[in-house]
C-alpha cells in the first residue's frame, strides 16, 4: 500500500521568510495529492491540492510542486506570516475509493 | 458549506465502559472515515466506510468497531473503553470519485480514566 514520508517534523521560520515542506510517496499509482492546515485546537482543512497531471499549483502565498518521476511534492509558502504557524499535512491517494494516505505532520511556527 | 459534525467536543469516560462517538455529514457524501490524532504519530486511520452498512478496517481496527446504518451518520464504538485510547478523534468525509477533496470534523477529544 501507499506509504508517505514528511518532512521536517517541526520547522521555525522568521516572519517574511519561506517555507518550505516536503513529502514523498511510494505507489505511483497515487495520482491527487492534498495539503491539509490544522491550527491549534482547529480540524484540518484543505488548503491546496494537486493532481498528478500537474507539475505546479499557487494560490497567493502557497504553491505545491509535484515530481511525479521522483515520487515527491512539497509545499511552499512565501512571505511567511504568524498566522501561518500550524500543522500541516500532506496527503497521497489514487483515484478509487480508497483512503487518504497522510504524512505525520509538520509543525511550522513563523517567529514574529 | 460541507458540515461534518461531531455530537461531542470532550468526553470522559472509565475503563471497561463503552463509548459511542457519533459523526453526521450533511453533503450525501459516499466515503466517511475514522481517524485517531496523537502528537507526533499524524492522522491514523481507524475504519472507513463506503456506503451505508458496509465498513472496512483501517491500519489500526483493534479495539474499535463502526456502524453505518444511514448514509449520513457514522458511528465509532469503543467496545470497552481502555487509558490508551485517550486521544483526538476525528471523522471525515469525502465525495466518492470527483474531487476527492476530504472535510473534517472538529473532533472528539476522549479521555479515559
Amino acid at each position: 500500500g501507499e506509504n508517505v514520508e514528511q518532512h521536517p517534523s517541526t520547522l521555525s521560520v522568521q516572519e517574511g521568510d519561506s517555507a518550505v515542506i516536503k513529502c514523498t510517496y511510494s505507489d505511483s499509482a497515487s495520482n491527487y495529492f492534498p495539503w491539509y492546515k490544522q491550527e491549534l485546537g482547529k480540524r484540518p482543512q484543505l488548503i491546496i491540492d494537486i493532481r498528478s497531471n500537474v507539475g505546479e499549483k499557487k494560490d497567493q502565498r502557497i504553491a505545491v510542486t509535484l515530481n511525479k518521476t521522483a515520487k515527491h511534492f512539497s509545499l511552499h509558502i512565501t512571505e511567511t506570516q504568524p498566522e501561518d504557524s500550524a500543522v500541516y499535512f500532506c496527503a497521497a491517494v489514487d483515484s478509487g475509493n480508497t483512503p487518504l494516505v497522510f504524512g505525520k505532520g509538520t509543525r511550522l511556527s513563523v517567529i514574529a | 458549506d460541507v458540515k461534518v459534525t461531531q455530537s461531542s467536543r470532550y468526553l470522559v469516560k472509565r475503563t471497561g465502559e463503552k463509548v459511542f462517538l457519533e459523526c453526521v455529514q450533511d453533503m450525501d457524501h459516499e466515503n466517511m472515515f475514522w481517524y485517531r490524532q496523537d502528537p507526533g504519530l499524524g492522522l491514523r486511520l481507524i475504519y472507513f466506510s463506503y456506503d451505508v452498512k458496509m465498513k472496512e478496517k483501517g491500519d489500526i481496527p483493534e479495539g474499535y468497531s463502526v456502524s453505518r446504518e444511514k448514509k449520513e451518520r457514522f458511528s465509532l464504538i469503543l467496545e470497552s473503553a481502555s487509558t490508551n485510547q485517550t486521544s483526538m478523534y476525528l471523522c471525515a468525509t469525502r465525495e466518492a470519485l470527483a474531487k476527492n477533496i476530504q472535510y473534517f470534523g472538529a473532533g472528539t477529544r476522549l479521555s479515559v480514566l
